[in-house]
């Protein structure tokens, strides 16, 4: 049973459209974050999310949008696709400050 | 702000050899300090960690001293083998603060040689 599940692994799509990104936790944690790690493996934070609410929004375009319809799910939708989006995301979970993150297999997202 | 330095890479080795891999923070606060390893095609996976000053952690062969006076966390292994090929981050937590958001490092692409 995988403790963060994302789904799908791989999503290969054209410019201008919209796709959504699926992340699942089975830990029980209340925090969760979405990540984009580029070509050069750099990990950037993009949303932290705890119990429901939006804590952590850092400067993403607003064509992506999360949004948690519960505790164990933490979704990732991006509207009107750039070839610039193109990386892999992944979701992760955070029992607290000093326990470090558990992290989802990412998906790997490619824009043509 | 918070965060952390790692050395670049790739850095490549032969198997048997021994591993520094270096890392420095900046943190405001008393963070933890983590190690992450990523293997080809998988997400980060949990390697080791600290918590506070003079704390060692180990996992695997690998090991890791939190140095307050030297604000660092290198991460050592004594004999590589080819399977350790990933790359690693090293990553701070700024405690409760952001409720345990992490700052990670670049990443160093390690590659072992038989």
């Amino acid at each position: 049973d995988t403790a963060v599940s994302q789904t799908p692994k791989y999503l290969v799509t054209q410019m201008g459209n919209d796709k959504s990104i699926k992340c699942e936790q089975n830990l029980g944690h209340d925090t969760m974050y979405w990540y984009k790690q580029d070509s050069k493996k750099f990990l950037k934070i993009m949303f932290s999310y705890n119990n429901k609410e939006l804590i952590i929004n850092e400067t993403v375009p607003n064509r992506f949008s999360p949004k948690s319809p519960d505790k164990a799910h933490l979704n990732l939708h991006i509207n009107s696709l750039e070839l610039g989006d193109s990386a892999v995301y992944f979701c992760a979970t955070a029992e607290g400050a000093n326990y470090g993150y558990t992290f989802g297999s990412g998906t790997r997202l490619t824009v043509v | 702000g918070d965060s952390v330095t790692q050395m670049e890479g790739p850095v490549t080795l032969s198997e048997e050899a021994f591993l520094t891999i270096n890392c420095t923070y900046t943190a405001t606060g008393y963070p933890s300090l983590f190690w992450y390893v990523q293997y080809p095609g998988e997400g980060l996976q949990l390697l080791l960690k600290a918590t506070k000053a003079d704390d060692k952690g180990s996992n695997k062969g690998f090991e890791a001293t939190y140095r307050k006076e030297t604000t660092s966390f290198h991460l050592e292994k004594g004999s590589v083998q080819v399977s350790d090929s990933a790359v690693y981050f090293c990553a701070l937590s700024d405690g409760g603060s952001t409720l345990g958001r992490l700052y990670f490092g670049r990443g160093t692409q390690l590659t072992v040689w038989p």
